[in-house]
């Protein structure tokens, strides 16, 4: 049982590069979240997906899209890397936005932009 | 809007000793969460409080939540190297996502 699963674990962009952080669950989850860690900072929710074809955002969603593909997968894009995007990137998942049950993470995408 | 704040957001304690860390938050919330997450590690659920009053023990760890003061507590008891990780409380903003404490960095040495 994978869980939720992300790719790259580590990536490396030079300033304005574009990539897509790939996510996927297994769980026949309904919500999908991506997060960004930085030291000190906690978690910081960037935009998330309450279900299938529905997109909203969090509070650091500058500089981000994302795309939920389908009911498994959520995808997040940087269009135009920057410095300040150094960070790691974590998906979640949940049955619900209001379920009983805690999100389960990904193992995280290392991201450093030069 | 809701904030959560968390204390102490380091925490260096002797094997044995006992500690409580702190998580307050902002606006009405009847669901908060506890993590952990090791050293380049994902997060990984403790316990899920949903209700005032809620009492969670696994081991060593207890977590309790006081809806009407917006106060949950971590309970660490006759701590060990093995708890020595970070740990997130993360209050569910009315079911859309959460939103998470900066994190308590916890040592424990002999």
């Amino acid at each position: 049982n994978a869980g939720v699963t992300q790719t790259p674990k580590f990536q490396v962009l030079k300033t304005g590069q574009s990539m897509t952080l790939q996510c996927a669950q297994d769980m026949n989850h309904n919500s999908m979240y991506w997060y960004r860690q930085d030291p000190g900072m906690g978690l910081r929710l960037i935009y998330y997906s309450a279900s299938e074809g529905t997109t909203d955002k969090g509070e650091v969603p500058n500089g981000y899209n994302v795309s939920r593909l389908n009911k498994r997968e959520f995808s997040l894009r940087l269009e135009s890397a920057a410095p300040s995007q150094t960070s790691v990137y974590f998906c979640a998942s949940s049955l619900t936005g209001y379920s009983n049950q805690p999100q389960h993470f990904g193992d995280g995408t290392r991201l450093s932009i030069l | 809007e809701l904030k959560v704040e968390q204390n102490p957001l380091f925490l260096s304690m002797q094997e044995g000793k006992n500690y409580t860390i702190y998580c307050n938050y902002s606006t009405t919330s009847d669901r908060l969460y506890w993590y952990r997450q090791d050293p380049g590690k994902s997060l990984e659920s403790l316990f899920v409080l949903l209700s005032n009053g809620a009492v969670k023990q696994e081991g060593r760890l207890m977590a309790s939540l006081d809806t009407k003061a917006r106060l949950s507590t971590l309970h660490i008891t006759a701590a060990v190297h093995d708890l020595s990780a970070t740990y997130f409380c993360a209050v569910d903003q009315a079911g859309t996502a959460l939103i998470f404490g900066k994190g308590t960095t916890l040592s424990v040495s002999s």
